[in-house]
């Protein structure tokens, strides 16, 4: 199965800051097949990005992805509060579907 | 707007099977081309995929849980159901469905895409104790 790398386990900025969150993978996997994740605390999965940087719907802009191969970013230009959460990237390239092990932001 | 609810026992005996049922208010007639999955969390843990399944009937598993897992649909009471069986502790987490838009064909493109997990329930916890 592919492997989701995500560092860092931690990130810890204030509101307004950049925020810079990698994935990598195990394997080369298609920018069409990569996706982010948003998971504040005590709630579900909220769908950022697919096709690596594509915007789900009423997702802002300061969210941006990029990336290809085995290396994928996603951005958050200006942290805003309600922004400090867990994000994961996640594949379906391959199956079965995998998960990065998240990165959490939080308040500096 | 379809949204997701799971509902199940939360607590569960060791050695014992694990049902859940995922309930979809709109239905499935708006969502015809999706895929219907269950996928799970343990406590302070990432997310893990156990299984999705089609209209048809049709389901795909994680290898490593294909041989204690069974997902099934029921149209007609706009549900999907998750049965794990032989559970142990391993097996305590946060169970969420959530809907899949699987890979799709542009034919613009010639490519496939994939559109991600774009509705989510709240989860429910269960926990495997005797």
């Amino acid at each position: 199965e592919v492997v989701l790398t995500q560092s860092p386990g931690t990130l810890s900025l204030s509101p307004g800051e950049r925020a810079t969150l990698s994935c990598r993978a195990s394997q080369s996997i298609s920018t069409n097949y990569l996706a982010w994740y948003q998971q504040r605390p005590g709630q579900g999965p909220r769908l950022l990005m697919y096709g690596t940087s594509t915007r789900a719907t009423g997702i802002p802009e300061r969210f941006s992805g990029s990336g290809s191969g085995t290396d994928f970013t996603l951005t958050i230009s200006r942290l805003e509060p309600d922004d400090f959460a867990v994000y994961y990237c996640q594949q379906y390239d391959t199956s079965p579907l995998t998960f990065g092990g998240g990165t959490k932001v939080e308040t500096k | 707007q379809v949204q997701l609810q799971e509902s199940g026992p939360g607590l569960v005996r060791p050695s014992q099977t694990l049902s859940l049922t995922c309930t979809v208010s709109g239905g499935f007639s708006s969502s015809a081309s999706y895929y219907w999955t269950w996928i799970r969390q343990p406590a302070g843990r990432g997310l893990e995929w156990i299984g999705r399944v089609y209209l048809t009937g049709s389901t795909d598993y994680n290898p490593s849980l294909r041989s204690r897992v069974s997902i099934s649909i029921d149209t007609s009471k706009n549900q999907f159901s998750l049965r794990l069986t032989s559970v142990t502790a391993a097996d305590t987490a946060v169970y969420y469905c959530a809907r899949d838009h699987g890979r799709r064909y542009d034919p613009s493109t010639r490519a496939y895409y994939y559109d991600g997990l774009d509705v989510w329930g709240q989860g429910t916890t269960v926990t495997v104790s005797s």
